[in-house]
């Protein structure tokens, strides 16, 4: 079984402060992680992804995360918040399996205020 | 290319009633999933299909059914209306891979009173 934490359901920075969402993963095998934005009212977006290539990743919008097997971690990061960054972010993990269903932490809402 | 479409965008159902979420991609994915989204509860899986005629049960699969009858569709239908089943839906699809990006509809808004 797999499962995902965040830590912070709110996170609050401000303009040009640095960006940190946390994610811990539990997971039997080796994992799939995913990082998603949601902006109000719309669908979910993809930041970026770690498929067992470079441990860190690069995604959209300046976002990158860094796999820490031993920690069990990917945090997501950002060196300066922008306010169009708003929104809220979920992680996801799943397994190397080609069916494998994507499981969600229940969301971190970034709040940047000027 | 449209990506995911889901229709309605919002309903308001009266307790018992029935309906149907649709949600069609032209991306000619294999994979494609229902989400429900609830304050503090992140997104919760419902069902999904590897592809056309197989679909499977997911997290929170109880009074849902679904199809897939062709490659492109995958309607949710809810089959007596409940109170608890006030959410967000969304339809997603990926390619074959799960490394594939998996691609989210708008959503579409559920209030049952």
């Amino acid at each position: 079984a797999q499962s995902v934490t965040q830590l912070g359901s709110h996170v609050s920075v401000s303009e040009g402060a640095l960006v940190l969402l946390r994610c811990n993963y539990s997971s039997s095998v080796p994992p799939y992680l995913f990082w998603y934005v949601q902006y109000p009212n719309q669908g979910l977006q993809l930041l970026l992804k770690y498929t067992s290539a470079a441990t860190l990743v690069k995604g959209i919008n300046g976002f990158e995360a860094e796999f820490k097997k031993s920690e069990t971690s990917f945090h997501l990061t950002k060196p300066s918040a922008h306010m169009r960054d708003a929104a809220e972010y979920f992680c996801a993990v799943s397994e190397q399996q080609g069916y494998s269903t994507l499981t969600f932490g229940k969301g971190t809402m970034l709040l940047v205020s000027p | 290319n449209a990506g995911v479409t889901q229709t309605p965008k919002f309903q308001v159902l009266k307790t018992g009633q029935s309906m149907t979420l649709q949600c069609a991609q032209d991306m000619n994915h294999e994979y494609m999933s229902w989400y429900r989204q609830d304050p503090g509860m992140g997104l919760r899986l419902i069902h999904y299909s590897v592809g056309a005629g197989i679909t499977d049960q997911g997290e929170v699969p109880n009074g849902y059914n679904v199809s897939r009858s062709t490659t492109e569709d995958f309607p949710l239908r809810l089959l007596s209306a409940a109170p608890s089943q006030t959410s967000v839906y969304f339809c997603a699809s990926r390619g074959a891979g799960v490394q594939e990006t998996q691609y989210f509809g708008p959503g579409t808004r559920l209030l049952v009173l």
